[in-house]
């Protein structure tokens, strides 16, 4: 079953605006990923975020988490059309293995 | 660090016909894998992982096996391919505190 719901389903902008994209969970996690496919291709690992923090970031990206509210946020800043893909997110749980669920994905697409 | 490869990236089969698609990783050893489905327009779906060699553990069940005979091999199989299992494969290797390294994916169309 899909634990992450990311939101919107798809998302247009221009380049050099700010791009967010949110992931609502419904379970108790360990941490929170998120990752970038592009067409056709493999997921790329983009940002891990554990569950005792709060906020984190890496280059353009900013991931927020909010375990009281079960959701966590992707901001991507100053957007450039190589940006465009789609974004998961993925939850790992408290479980004794790791494994990673992942929500549905948001399409962004970044217009020259 | 790691790298994953996975073949073919694209494959038509027909329905009835059998499976084997083999994922192997460089750059690590004693790896968790872990294969996923991608349908079309939808987020990924775990299939099997594996922690060590031999052992495979199933998440959903259906028409497909995964394997692991080697360290750094995984390897996915059915016996008779139904239309539903169409999809895009995904090979996955984690990197300890730093998520998950993807393969680049086979695209399935079974006719």
């Amino acid at each position: 079953s899909q634990q992450g719901e990311e939101d919107p389903q798809a998302l247009s902008i221009q380049e050099g605006e700010n791009a967010t994209m949110n992931c609502s969970y419904k379970t108790s996690i360990n941490n929170l990923q998120w990752y970038r496919q592009n067409s056709g291709r493999g997921l790329v690992h983009l940002i891990l975020i554990r569950s005792n923090e709060r906020e984190k970031h890496s280059g353009r990206l900013r991931v927020t988490l909010d375990t009281s509210k079960k959701s966590s946020s992707l901001l991507i800043t100053a957007s450039r059309a190589a940006d465009t893909a789609s974004y998961f997110c993925a939850t790992g749980s408290n479980s004794g293995y790791s494994t990673l669920t992942f929500g549905k994905g948001t399409m962004l697409l970044v217009s020259p | 660090s790691q790298t994953i490869h996975q073949w073919p990236a694209t494959l038509v089969q027909p329905v009835g016909s059998p499976l084997s698609l083999e994922c192997t990783v460089e750059g690590t050893s004693n790896p968790n894998l872990y294969w996923y489905r991608q349908a079309a327009g939808r987020g990924l779906q775990l299939l099997f992982y594996s922690v060590g060699i031999g052992q495979i553990s199933s998440e959903v069940p259906q028409n497909l096996s995964a394997s692991r005979p080697q360290d750094r091999q995984f390897i996915l199989s059915s016996k008779k391919l139904l239309l539903s299992d169409s999809g895009f494969y995904l090979c996955a290797c984690q990197r300890a505190a730093y998520g998950y390294t993807f393969g680049s994916g086979t695209r399935l169309t079974v006719v």
